[in-house]
């Protein structure tokens, strides 16, 4: 049973395409989050979604696009993909707002590659 | 500015040694501080701290956190080649944990 699951784990595309990536929870996690992981293994937040709701939207570029439809799924959309958008994705869930105290469970990645 | 600092940014040991990795951090209305250990993939779960000098401890592994001075650190006892990872720490603000940059253990045979 997989807790955090994203959908691809790999995807290869062309400059200039729009792609989505898919994250479902299972663990009845209030609050979902994307995060972008760099080449040096920076990790740094996009967004996050507390029962819907944004909470955090961290300085993005406007075509990265979250939706969360219920508060197991959060997807990340973008727009003209460009070759500094290559990166593994992470999507992640808690059970509350980080200001209760609780930790973060990761998804497994998906890294995009844009060519 | 929320800031997360660690350091050494990569460490070489050889197995059987002790590590110590540090964490320092100036968060806004800090409210926890996270371990996390990554391999190939997605970061693991280590440790949660939320108050001063309690000790957490898991096998060899074991963490401190200084909410005066704003430092955590991660001690590795007895490493193992499979202790091999980036170690991730991050403090939490109110609404987000802020990570650090890792630091880079490698322990050889």
């Amino acid at each position: 049973d997989t807790a955090v699951s994203q959908t691809p784990k790999y995807l290869v595309t062309q400059m200039g395409n729009d792609k989505s990536i898919k994250c479902e929870q299972n663990l009845g996690h209030d609050t979902m989050y994307w995060y972008k992981q760099d080449s040096k293994k920076f990790l740094k937040i996009m967004f996050s979604y507390n029962n819907k709701e944004l909470i955090i939207n961290e300085t993005v570029p406007n075509r990265f696009s979250p939706k969360s439809p219920d508060k197991a799924h959060l997807n990340l959309h973008i727009n003209s993909l460009e070759l500094g958008d290559s990166a593994v994705y992470f999507c992640a869930s808690s059970l509350r707002t980080p200001g209760t105290g609780d930790g973060y469970t990761f998804g497994s990645g998906t890294r995009l590659t844009v060519v | 500015e929320d800031k997360v600092v660690q350091s050494p940014l990569s460490l070489v040991v050889h197995e059987g040694d002790t590590v110590t990795l540090n964490c320092s951090y100036e968060v806004t209305n800090f409210r926890s501080l996270l371990w996390y250990k990554q391999e190939k993939k997605a970061p693991t779960f280590l440790f949660m701290l939320t108050s001063s000098g309690i000790e957490k401890k898991s096998g060899r592994l074991s963490s401190i956190l200084d909410k005066k001075e704003l430092f955590s650190i991660l001690n590795i006892t007895a490493t193992q080649t499979g202790d091999s990872a980036v170690y991730l720490c991050a403090p939490s603000g109110t609404y987000k944990y802020i990570f650090g940059t890792g630091t880079r253990l490698k322990v050889l045979a």
